[in-house]
């Protein structure tokens, strides 16, 4: 069955911390993945997109990278406004729409 | 620039009541989307439409009808609400259906009593 895993569930760190979270997918011929962000009461917000193995790409603390089966959402020195739940989704050429993983709920303490 | 929009924000339905939920795009998006949110079950598609004059459904269209207005409205109805509709649910669009990345809207809160 095509689908998209995320771990963990929730993640708590301490202000500078830093840490990963994944995703991991089991489709075939993706098309891309993506990553988002969202805060409570709101939409998600997009992030990154990756298309191929070997990928990475960088926005402030965080860093998104991509294999053939997973990608890692890596966060350094993390903030307190870095708090919130981190999306995954994928594109994949049978799919033909975006599907998303479950999220991580992330929450940094001062 | 909007982005996309969603009306309502929040609404409370009565079981067997019908309604619409309204978005509207003004990125030029050929695709667009409908979600439901609901604790623990991450972001689930009901329907969508990958250009102007074509829907499909999703993973839980039951329930569900939607009508792309045109490339820039695409509305969900329920025609006979039920409980198990509460959620919230957001509505996204992107240039095409593969290897682009979505935008949201800031979702409707539905509680149906």
């Amino acid at each position: 069955e095509d689908q998209v895993t995320q771990s963990p569930e929730a993640l708590r760190l301490q202000e500078g911390e830093s840490s990963s979270l994944n995703c991991s997918y089991t489709v075939s011929g993706l098309r891309g993945l993506f990553w988002y962000r969202q805060d409570p009461g709101k939409g998600p917000e997009f992030l990154f997109t990756l298309y191929s193995a070997g990928e990475e790409k960088e926005k402030e603390r965080l860093k998104a990278t991509l294999t053939k089966k997973e990608s890692f959402l890596h966060i350094t020195a993390p903030k307190p406004e870095d708090s919130a739940t981190y999306l995954c989704a994928v594109t994949y050429n049978q799919g033909g729409k975006l599907i998303f993983g479950q999220g991580t709920e992330l929450s940094v303490k001062p | 620039n909007a982005g996309v929009t969603q009306t309502p924000k929040f609404q409370v339905l009565k079981t067997g009541q019908s309604m619409t939920l309204q978005c509207a795009q003004d990125m030029n998006h050929n695709s667009m989307y409908w979600y439901r949110q609901d604790p623990g079950m991450g972001l689930r598609l009901i329907y969508y439409s990958a250009s102007e004059g074509t829907t499909d459904k999703g993973e839980v269209p039951n329930g569900y009808n939607v009508s792309r207005l045109n490339k820039r409205e695409f509305s969900l109805r329920l025609e006979s609400a039920a409980p198990s509709q509460t959620s919230v649910y957001f509505c996204a669009s992107s240039w095409g259906l593969l290897g682009t990345e979505a935008f949201f809207g800031q979702g409707t809160r539905l509680t149906v009593v």
